[in-house]
């Protein structure tokens, strides 16, 4: 079975520019979470998709944008990019609402790297 | 103060030894307790849930405190392929989005 697979895996942008990181999660998994890794730091949520709604937003400034699909796939938007916006981008996956319960774990994908020059 | 704070790494230890890791939360509201585990350049992977009890898996023994709000993970006969980033996770209430909050990641490095 395919895990949550994400796109690009790396990506160099200029400051000022956009990006666009892909999610699909596992099959079945309705609940898509992004999260942001810098170096040395444990991920930092930025927002929960759960049946095409936004269910939950970390404390991001509004160049960060997120959807969800039919299928529940999703990317996550960045605007405007800044050189500190440099890090792993990590998608999670989950069957149900909670992003986390003893039954329904999350699923990461192996993340995007992107690096703003 | 950070909502998850862990222990400061690097942990290296030989090995055999027992190494434990501690965690502490801020947030009185945070309903679910884990411990994931990040190898380098990779995702991270749930490891083991924590519960009030406590709980076992192997080398591995996870407690949690509420009323202290502190989790930790002690790992017995610690071997080579444990050497990674240990990940203490809250998971908030739904009515605050269910998020999970990571702390930094403790680094353990085992040495033969």
């Amino acid at each position: 079975d395919a895990g949550v697979t994400q796109s690009p895996t790396h990506l160099i942008k200029t400051r000022g520019q956009h990006v666009t990181l892909r999610c699909s999660p596992i099959s079945g998994h309705k609940s898509v979470s992004w999260y942001q890794q810098v170096l040395g730091q444990g991920p930092q949520f930025i927002f929960q998709y759960y049946e095409k709604e936004e269910r939950g937003r970390g404390n991001f400034p509004d160049r960060f944008s997120a959807r969800q699909f039919p299928n529940y796939s999703s990317e996550l938007n960045v605007n405007a990019l800044l050189l500190g916006d440099s890090a792993l981008y990590l998608c999670a996956s989950s069957l149900g609402r909670d992003s986390q319960t003893g039954n329904s774990p999350l699923h990461f994908g192996n993340g995007t790297r992107l690096t703003v020059t | 103060r950070k909502e998850v704070e862990q222990d400061p790494g690097p942990f290296n230890v030989p090995e055999g030894a027992t190494v434990a890791f501690n965690c502490t939360y801020s947030n009185s509201a945070s309903q679910s307790f884990f411990w994931y585990r990040q190898d380098c350049r990779k995702e991270p992977k749930l490891l083991m849930s924590v519960y009030s009890s406590g709980n076992e898996d192997g080398r591995f023994t996870a407690q949690l405190n509420r009323a202290s709000q502190y989790i930790s993970l002690l790992i017995r006969d610690s071997k080579l392929s444990d050497s990674a980033t240990y990940l203490c996770v809250v998971c908030l209430d739904y009515n605050q989005g269910g998020k999970l909050i990571f702390g930094q990641g403790t680094e353990l490095s085992v040495k033969p």
